[in-house]
């Protein structure tokens, strides 16, 4: 399995800035994805980021409210732009075990905002 | 198409007793059924999993949960709760065909154990 870890644990933002959210993974790999859970909600996709290319946004989220960087295959960032209280929630990245247990996903611990 | 339906948004068990967690599910292709678990401030953590093998899955901490086409069902059970078990429970849906490794969440269940 997989170890991820991600930065910041959690924070408090002021409406108007933008925050970026480390993901790290201990080995590589060649699908991340990041996911975002509302108060109170479910786990929703909001893109899968592949190293060497463009994010694949799902529908409802837009590359210019969340730009994602895929530098390398260990690493990603999640930008959430010009927040609103609306984006208060917790930030989770994840990655495909690959493998015989193709389609299995590790979670990091995620990241929880909070946007005055 | 693929979705997932948690039958209960709330379950409450005393200590000891069956647990029962109720997931259909709907997919086009062959599925992928997942249950993951999540504490408190916790990351999510994968109970179990069926990839068209035994459709009996054992998982971690004495949960088990049963794939059954006919029904499109994939409940979770474990048959003595404990105290620990209290948490977030989310089954989860995808395919073989499901190019990118995208998953389909249900709303989740929230298991309460009373003592």
């Amino acid at each position: 399995s997989a170890v991820i870890s991600q930065k910041p644990s959690r924070d408090i933002c002021q409406r108007g800035t933008s925050l970026t959210i480390q993901c790290q993974v201990d080995s590589q790999v060649t699908m991340m994805f990041w996911y975002r859970q509302q108060p109170g909600q479910s786990l929703t996709l909001i893109a899968t980021a592949n190293q060497g290319s463009e994010a694949t946004y799902e529908s409802g989220f837009v590359i210019d409210k969340f730009p994602i960087s895929r530098p390398n295959l260990t690493f990603s960032t999640l930008t959430v732009s010009n927040m609103s209280p609306e984006d208060s929630s917790i930030y989770l990245c994840s990655v495909e075990s690959g493998g015989p247990n193709y389609n299995e996903q590790f979670f990091g611990p995620g990241t929880r905002l909070t946007v005055l | 198409a693929q979705s997932v339906t948690q039958l209960d948004s709330h379950v409450s068990v005393s200590e000891g007793t069956p647990v029962l967690l109720r997931c259909n599910y709907s997919s086009s292709y062959s599925p992928s059924l997942f249950w993951y678990v999540q504490h408190p401030n916790k990351g999510l953590q994968l109970l179990l999993k069926y990839t068209s093998a035994a459709t009996l899955v054992k998982g971690i901490n004495g949960f088990e949960a049963e794939f059954k086409k006919s029904e499109t069902s994939f409940h979770l059970t474990k048959p003595s709760a404990h105290m620990s078990d209290a948490a977030e429970y989310f089954c989860v849906v995808t395919s073989v065909y499901n190019q990118g490794g995208k998953l389909i969440f249900g709303q989740g269940t929230e298991l309460s154990v009373k003592p």
